[in-house]
């Protein structure tokens, strides 16, 4: 059973335009939720984060919002560059049973930035 | 240095191989980790050490064995696979293993024949 689901595998926009990419999760134990960009041959890099007791955090052109009735985050690129174009990951955070926090990650969404 | 560097980048091994991961890092991190990934699906978390203690084993297979040997490195040692066990294997650290972002390396890719 996923908990944390991404279930757009692609999405594809022009350069300079809004990018939105959506991530929905089950489990309300969640406390910290984080989003990875990921290059070929390369190990996933962080984006950025937000923690559940807020509902947006900015960082440049990269803003999270989060909806915890909805259980719902996502993750707005504007403007959208070529660069960008990788897979993204959005992850979240709970205690594990046996102590220590557990990271469970979506199964990503790959952006195309056409220029 | 803010890298986590894995070692090797490609692996074949046999059913009967014994072999081992490597990762290190240089940051000061207390928390290193393993995760699987398959393609197209996200990586699996398989262990966390938390101030070079084991604190998370998702129910890994025994053939699977990790091991922390000082806080800069993180092995996995690898024995009796199976090829259904061949994926990217992604080492990772965090300064200490709260919900935080991790630091990944690029992965060691395994091929199990």
């Amino acid at each position: 059973d996923q908990q944390v689901k991404q279930n757009s595998p692609s999405l594809s926009v022009q350069e300079g335009r809004i990018s939105i990419l959506n991530c929905d999760y089950t489990n309300s134990m969640f406390d910290y939720f984080l989003w990875y960009k990921k290059y070929p041959a390369e190990g996933p890099t962080f984006l950025i984060s937000i923690s559940s007791i807020k509902d947006k955090n900015e960082d440049g052109r990269f803003t999270v919002f989060l909806n915890k009735s909805a259980k719902h985050l996502s993750l707005h690129i504007v403007p959208s560059q070529p660069g960008d174009s990788a897979v993204y990951f959005c992850a979240a955070s709970a205690d594990g049973d046996t102590g220590g926090f557990k990271t469970i990650f979506g199964a990503g969404t790959r952006l195309f930035v056409k220029a | 240095d803010t890298e986590v560097t894995q070692t090797p980048k490609h692996l074949v091994m046999g059913m009967t191989n014994k072999k081992s991961l490597k990762c290190e890092q240089h940051m000061g991190h207390r928390a290193m980790y393993w995760y699987k990934q398959k393609a197209k699906k996200p990586p699996e978390l398989m262990f966390v050490y938390s101030y070079e203690k084991l604190s998370i084993n998702e129910s890994v297979p025994s053939r699977f064995s990790p091991e922390c040997p000082n806080s800069s490195l993180l092995n996995l040692h690898l024995h009796a696979l199976q090829p259904e066990d061949s994926a990217l294997y992604l080492c990772a650290s965090s300064p200490s293993g709260g919900m935080g972002e991790q630091y990944f390396g690029p992965g060691t890719r395994l091929t199990v024949t």
